[in-house]
């Protein structure tokens, strides 16, 4: 969805490095999520934010933290990266009068730890 | 806790042939259902989704799914599939006590011309 935008769309770094892996999205809604995805695991969901100081632990936390800076902006920072976290990182955006909480997705973030 | 299973993680058709997608869900409250499809090096996308009322669902390129509460079941199915359907095909569900979906494992289509 042309609303929700990753960046990079691609990394490679190597173990130990910090990364930053940015979303922003213009559809207004005031809730995000990052997943990753693995093949055979689907997605999992990493942390999830329902507004501007609402950030909450998802699934697979470990390893990850997370920064909402605005409303349209939620940022995914791997601290210490490595190897196993090499995966397709989606961040999802989802409106809170939807009452079924479809998820609008950004292009994916391939990212490889060396 | 809410969980999906998708029995089928690869799948192989023939152009013309028809499709069925098994998911189950664990969850024995209220749930939204949905069907997302992600077409070859692209994002997931929303093919259908169930809330309330029909059980039969009909959503984007002729796909359709079928919420049966007594199996706990969200079956994908379309009657005559295309190569452009290649794609991995991932079942969810939501409730509304958590506010959260969660995804299934994902289903691997892949139709051969």
């Amino acid at each position: 969805d042309a609303d929700v935008t990753q960046t990079p769309r691609n990394r490679i770094t190597k173990t130990g490095k910090r990364i930053m892996l940015e979303c922003s999205q213009t559809k207004g809604h005031d809730r995000m999520y990052w997943y990753r995805q693995d093949p055979g695991l689907g997605l999992r969901l990493i942390y999830y934010s329902f507004d501007v100081k609402d950030i909450n632990k998802g699934e697979i936390s470990d390893g990850y933290s997370v920064s909402r800076q605005a409303q349209a902006k939620f940022s995914l920072s791997l601290e210490s990266a490595i190897p196993n976290q090499t995966a397709l990182y989606f961040c999802a955006t989802s409106d809170y009068r939807d009452p079924t909480d479809t998820q609008y997705f950004g292009p994916g973030t391939r990212l490889t730890v060396l | 806790a809410q969980s999906v299973s998708q029995h089928n993680h690869h799948v192989i058709l023939s152009e013309a042939a028809s499709l069925e997608l098994g998911c189950n869900y664990s969850y024995g409250g209220t749930v939204n259902l949905f069907w997302y499809v992600q077409y070859p090096g692209q994002h997931l996308q929303l093919l259908l989704k169930y809330f309330s009322g029909d059980p039969l669902v009909k959503g984007i390129k002729g796909f359709e799914a079928e919420f049966i509460k007594s199996k706990f079941s969200f079956n994908l199915r379309k009657p005559s599939v295309q190569w452009s359907d290649t794609a991995e095909y991932f079942c969810a569900v939501s409730s509304g006590g958590y506010q959260k979906v969660t995804f299934g494992t994902g289903t691997k289509l892949q139709v051969i011309p």
